[in-house]
């Protein structure tokens, strides 16, 4: 079945850090790519994404590129804010009219001024 | 900006009482979904529904699970005898549009089962 793995947090960073945060999937023909995220007390928004292989997802400053050879798709952002600091959600949607989101773990970003 | 809705947005409840969570999707979407996020796990997968009935459910939508579209607005999920597992945040996502493979989501319903 499908599967997304993503890095282990919580990740603490200080203000203007670059960030990455991995994700790796595993998924059978060619699925549609995301990252959501959950400010606090918040649900969860879309951040960005990519439906084919070498399309780069971005918004707010943040970048991901669909690596079909390495099955990835980590986000990443040059110069983080404090706003920033939430929870991050990898996810994939398989194409074979398989509807449902899956997630990844889920990685608490906290970015310190 | 369109956007889901959900209500409550925190429900508090006694183990084995039913619960029913609303949601109002965005209004030109035709499919309908419910996720729930157990404190500090990843969100699962309940439910998908289209063209008013259930087109997938995962392991965890057994028979105390339902869902309904009672009018041409509202999606609900009712769980008939709550658990104490089933406290979570339960959110409802719908897509459709232009951007079909693009779920938005609502900003969850916090239930706890005591």
């Amino acid at each position: 079945g499908n599967s997304v793995t993503q890095m282990e947090g919580p990740v603490t960073l200080s203000e203007e850090a670059f960030l990455t945060i991995n994700c790796t999937y595993t998924a059978t023909g060619y699925p549609s790519l995301f990252w959501y995220v959950q400010y606090p007390g918040e649900g969860l928004q879309l951040l960005l994404k990519a439906t084919k292989a070498d399309d780069k997802g971005s918004n707010k400053g943040f970048e991901a590129t669909y690596r079909k050879e390495t099955t990835s798709f980590h986000l990443e952002k040059g110069s983080v804010q404090v706003s920033d600091s939430a929870v991050y959600f990898c996810a994939l949607l398989s194409n074979f009219g398989n509807e449902k989101l899956t997630f990844g773990t889920g990685t608490r970003l906290t970015i310190i001024p | 900006e369109p956007e889901v809705t959900q209500t409550p947005s925190h429900q508090v409840t006694q183990m084995g009482q039913e619960v029913i969570l609303r949601c109002v999707p965005i209004s030109n979407h035709l499919y309908f979904y419910w996720y729930r996020q157990i404190l500090g796990q990843k969100v699962e997968f309940l439910v998908s529904f289209y063209n008013n009935e259930i087109s997938e459910k995962s392991e965890i939508f057994d028979d105390q699970f339902s869902v309904e579209r009672p009018d041409g607005s509202n999606f609900t999920l009712k769980i008939r005898s709550t658990k104490l597992e089933d406290s979570a945040m339960y959110f409802c996502a719908s897509s459709g549009g232009l951007n079909y493979n693009e779920q938005f989501f609502g900003p969850g319903t916090r239930l706890t089962v005591l």
